[in-house]
This record gives structure tokens, C-alpha cells and sequence, in this order.
């Protein structure tokens, strides 16, 4: 049960476009579409912000999508907004019927 | 409203036990599969344990695999950890987390992501 694999840190200037990476094996990413999102606010507990790779739950900003590619998923935040800044997680269910999260990325809005 | 509270989380020593509860309102508990993910102080997420909604399937991480147990009680609309042999690297926030799914012709389908996730119960372990 290795986490799977994100940048420890992004950044972005408002406005600007940022991609987050989550990098995992055959066994979790690239073999499931079953990657999900995270935002987590400082002393808040984690949001979801997309399911199933690329699905927005209601309520979460259209700026939010996802998308993957073989191992790798990737989280995109357009227009980015000062409220962005954040940690953000993904997660994959696996194949030994077991979830696991990356790492986790800090979001910095410069 | 979908609501989660955690409680029963406090300072043990290494060796104890603790159990956790996690009360549930605002949806049919009985429908959903419900999780517990836990972050150590300055660290990341990770996933704990799952019990499925119609089905009783139970998954752990290996990290707690034989030391801690998850159970429900759909008439209470509850969530428990068990925890036993607790060290000192179980110390962290325990969130309760419903997982995703739904429910078509009279059987409930899970999803593998948390949609609800309560405030966290902290957990630590020292002497």
C-alpha cells in the first residue's frame, strides 16, 4: 500500500492555471477510474472536490477538473482564486479491494 | 444535512485501547459505506478502514490490520473503531467518512471515494 506519488508543492498567480499530479501503478490509478480529489483548508477537514477521475460533485466550482492518463491522474484548477490556496490529496481504490492517498500538495496563491 | 460527529478520541498510553464512534444524521446510514481515515500531526491522509453498506465486506490498511476493528450499528446510525496495542505512530486525527454510492431497485452500490467527512476526533498515544 505505497502512497501514490504528488509534487509537494504548487504555486500559481491568480487568475493563472495550475495541474497537480498523482502518480500511481496498474494496480490503483491506471486500473481503476476510481481517483478522487481533496481540498483540505488548514484546521478543516478534507472537501471532495472530484470523484471518479474527472466527475464534480455539486456544489464545487466548475474552475475544478480531472483527468487521467495510463498511471497518472491529474487535478486542474483554472482561474485560480486566493480561496484555492490549500492542500490537496488524491486518492485510488486498489486492487487488493483497499484505498490509498498521495502524498498530498500544498497550493500556494502567490 | 449530512452530519458526521466523531468522539472517544484522548491520550493513552502505548499498549491501550480506545474506541472511537462516529454518529451519523441527515441520511440512510444504512445505505452508504462508511470509512475512517486518519492524519498524523503534519502529515497526509491515509485510509484506515471501510465496512460496506449492504454488504458487510471490511477492508483495513496493514498498517492496523489485526489491531483495530470496525463495526457499525445501522439502528443507532453509528460508526466504531476499535483500537488496540496502540503505539506511538496511531497518533493522529481520526475522520469518519461516508463513502460515495447509491442505492437502485432495493440494493446499494458503493463508491470508492468520501463524500461526508466529520471534523476528526485526536488520538494520541504517548507515556
Amino acid at each position: 500500500q505505497s502512497a501514490l506519488t504528488q509534487p509537494a508543492s504548487v504555486s500559481g498567480s491568480p487568475g493563472q492555471s495550475i495541474t497537480i499530479s498523482c502518480t500511481g501503478t496498474s494496480s490503483d490509478v491506471g486500473g481503476y477510474n476510481y481517483v478522487s480529489w481533496y481540498q483540505q483548508h488548514p484546521g478543516k477537514a478534507p472537501k471532495l472536490m472530484i470523484y471518479e477521475v474527472s466527475n464534480r460533485p455539486s456544489g464545487v466550482s466548475n474552475r475544478f477538473s480531472g483527468s487521467k492518463s495510463g498511471n497518472t491522474a491529474s487535478l486542474t484548477i483554472s482561474g485560480l482564486q486566493a480561496e484555492d490556496e490549500a492542500d490537496y490529496y488524491c486518492s485510488s481504490y486498489t486492487s487488493s479491494n483497499t484505498l490509498v492517498f498521495g502524498g498530498g500538495t500544498k497550493l500556494t496563491v502567490l | 444535512e449530512v452530519q458526521l460527529v466523531e468522539s472517544g478520541g484522548g491520550l493513552v498510553k502505548p499498549g491501550e485501547s480506545l474506541r472511537l464512534s462516529c454518529a451519523a444524521s441527515g441520511f440512510t446510514f444504512s445505505s452508504y459505506s462508511m470509512n475512517w481515515v486518519r492524519q498524523a500531526p503534519g502529515k497526509g491522509l491515509e485510509w484506515v478502514s471501510s465496512f460496506s453498506s449492504s454488504t458487510s465486506y471490511i477492508y483495513y490498511a496493514d498498517s492496523v490490520k489485526g489491531r483495530f476493528t470496525i463495526s457499525r450499528d445501522n439502528a443507532k446510525n453509528s460508526l466504531y473503531l476499535q483500537m488496540y496495542s496502540l503505539r506511538a505512530d496511531d497518533t493522529a486525527v481520526y475522520y469518519c467518512a461516508r463513502g460515495g454510492g447509491y442505492c437502485s431497485g432495493g440494493r446499494c452500490y458503493d463508491k470508492y471515494y468520501f463524500d461526508y467527512w466529520g471534523q476528526g476526533t485526536l488520538v494520541t498515544v504517548s507515556s
